[in-house]
């Protein structure tokens, strides 16, 4: 099985600016979590999907969002870039209530 | 609130070397136990995960790992470490939803000396 795929793997925006990353699960994988790594804060969970829905969210502000297509595949957006946005995402798909399997992250640099 | 410790940012050992990185949890109820491991620009490996039973648990490339509920403790441990596991190790605990949302703890970066 393919395992979880992120696109693009690398970005470079400008402050003010917004960003859209995307995240393919594994296949059959109904549920999508999004976690933001840096090296002042480390790991932090951002938000989960579940079958198009938002069943968590994390403690981040209304410039993260994110969304569910019914393929799973899930998208999420930060608008009005700032520079401690900078960061390593991380998307993780699992089943359901069950191991998280990660990708390799997208790599955002705002400057 | 649930939180993890992870007690050592930087541990190195000698290859061949036995190996323990700690872990600590806080959480109410039965918690959801993982170590996966970040290579230099990579994403997150699953190593091992507890959920209930058998609280010694194996998981890939050699590793155990111990829950003490006593202790609140989850660490992991190998026998004989080698130079390709040298890597950042993150502890998670899942939240009452299940796994769906993982807290981590900071990471122990390990580092092997030949």
């Amino acid at each position: 099985k393919a395992g979880v795929t992120q696109t693009p793997r690398y970005l470079i925006k400008t402050r003010g600016q917004q960003v859209t990353l995307s995240c393919s699960p594994i296949s059959g994988h109904r549920s999508v979590s999004w976690y933001q790594q840096t090296p002042g804060q480390g790991l932090q969970f951002l938000f989960e999907y579940f079958s198009e829905t938002q069943r968590n969210k994390g403690n981040f502000p209304g410039r993260f969002s994110g969304r569910q297509f019914s393929n799973s595949r899930s998208e999420m957006n930060v608008s009005t870039l700032e520079l401690g946005d900078s960061a390593l995402y991380l998307c993780a798909s699992s089943i359901d209530l069950d191991t998280q399997y990660f990708g390799p992250g997208t790599r955002l640099t705002v400057l | 609130a649930q939180s993890v410790t992870q007690p050592d940012i930087h541990i190195t050992v000698s290859e061949g070397a036995s190996l323990e990185l700690r872990c600590n949890y806080s959480y109410g109820a039965t918690p959801y136990l993982f170590w996966y491991v970040q290579s230099p620009g990579q994403g997150l490996q699953l190593l091992l995960k507890y959920f209930s039973g058998d609280t010694l648990v194996q998981g890939i490339k050699g590793f155990e790992a111990e829950f003490k509920r006593s202790q609140s403790s989850f660490n992991l441990r190998k026998p004989s470490v080698h130079w390709s596991d040298a890597a950042e190790y993150f502890c998670a605990v899942g939240t009452i939803q299940g796994a769906q949302k993982l807290v981590f703890g900071q990471g122990t970066r390990l580092t092997i000396n030949p």
